[in-house]
């Protein structure tokens, strides 16, 4: 069964610290891309990562790192310099990085709480 | 930048109504646009990808118009359903650069009641 799953569905975090946000799939995606959605805003483009071992800043990539070590994995590390974590963080993956050819599937999202 | 408006920002209505949902965009050089539907605290689900050079797809009772020249596209619904219910998203795709960027627009919630 095909897909991308994120883990933990939920995460609470304290102030100060990392945390890391998973992110697996085995659709066979070149392209991996992390999200950001608060409430009543449309989703933010934190990080891209077209092959592996290589990615690329989105909009708001400060306070965030990334690796792409596996295809199938890219990890988001929330860093104790982001000053306002606390939002629902969605991975995507597409075929390669012309999204404007491929549709982008999403996994089910992690909700991230800073306390 | 391109900026991506959907009206309106939240429709109830009851079950069996026929929907529209508009959404327009401000820069007209798109490679392709989709509907997507999001459930609350869910990720999102591609519902239709219509093309620049398309005018429109249909999956089931869903039909997606393009009009690229004016910056507009309509998801229609038909016979709605209380499954129905869900946050609708119009993404278009920039064909500027090799990234080919997504933008998202704050979305239309749907409320179908029985």
């Amino acid at each position: 069964d095909g897909g991308i799953t994120q883990s933990p569905k939920h995460l609470f975090r304290k102030e100060g610290q990392n945390v890391t946000l998973s992110c697996e799939q085995n659709l066979n995606h070149d392209a991996m891309y992390w999200y950001r959605q608060d409430p009543g805003q449309g989703l933010r483009l934190i990080y891209y990562s077209q092959i592996v071992n290589d990615f690329q800043k989105g909009d708001i990539a400060e306070g965030y790192s990334v690796s792409r070590e596996k295809k199938e994995s890219f990890p988001l590390t929330v860093t104790s310099a982001q000053k306002n974590p606390t939002a629902f963080y969605l991975c995507a993956s597409s075929r390669g990085l012309a999204q404007y050819t491929d549709t982008q599937y999403f996994g089910p999202g992690t909700r991230l709480t800073v306390l | 930048k391109q900026e991506v408006t959907q009206i309106p920002a939240a429709l109830s209505v009851p079950e069996g109504e026929n929907l529209v949902l508009n959404c327009s965009f401000t820069d007209s050089a798109i490679y392709n646009l989709q509907w997507f539907r999001q459930d609350p605290g869910k990720g999102l689900t591609s519902l239709l990808l219509i093309q620049s050079s398309q005018r429109e797809q249909t999956s089931g009772r869903l039909n997606a118009s393009l009009d690229k020249s004016s910056g507009r596209s309509t998801l229609y619904i038909a016979a709605s359903q209380p499954g129905d219910s869900a946050t609708y998203l119009c993404v278009p795709a920039d064909r500027g650069s090799t990234l080919g960027r997504l933008y998202f627009g704050r979305g239309t919630q749907l409320t179908v009641w029985p």
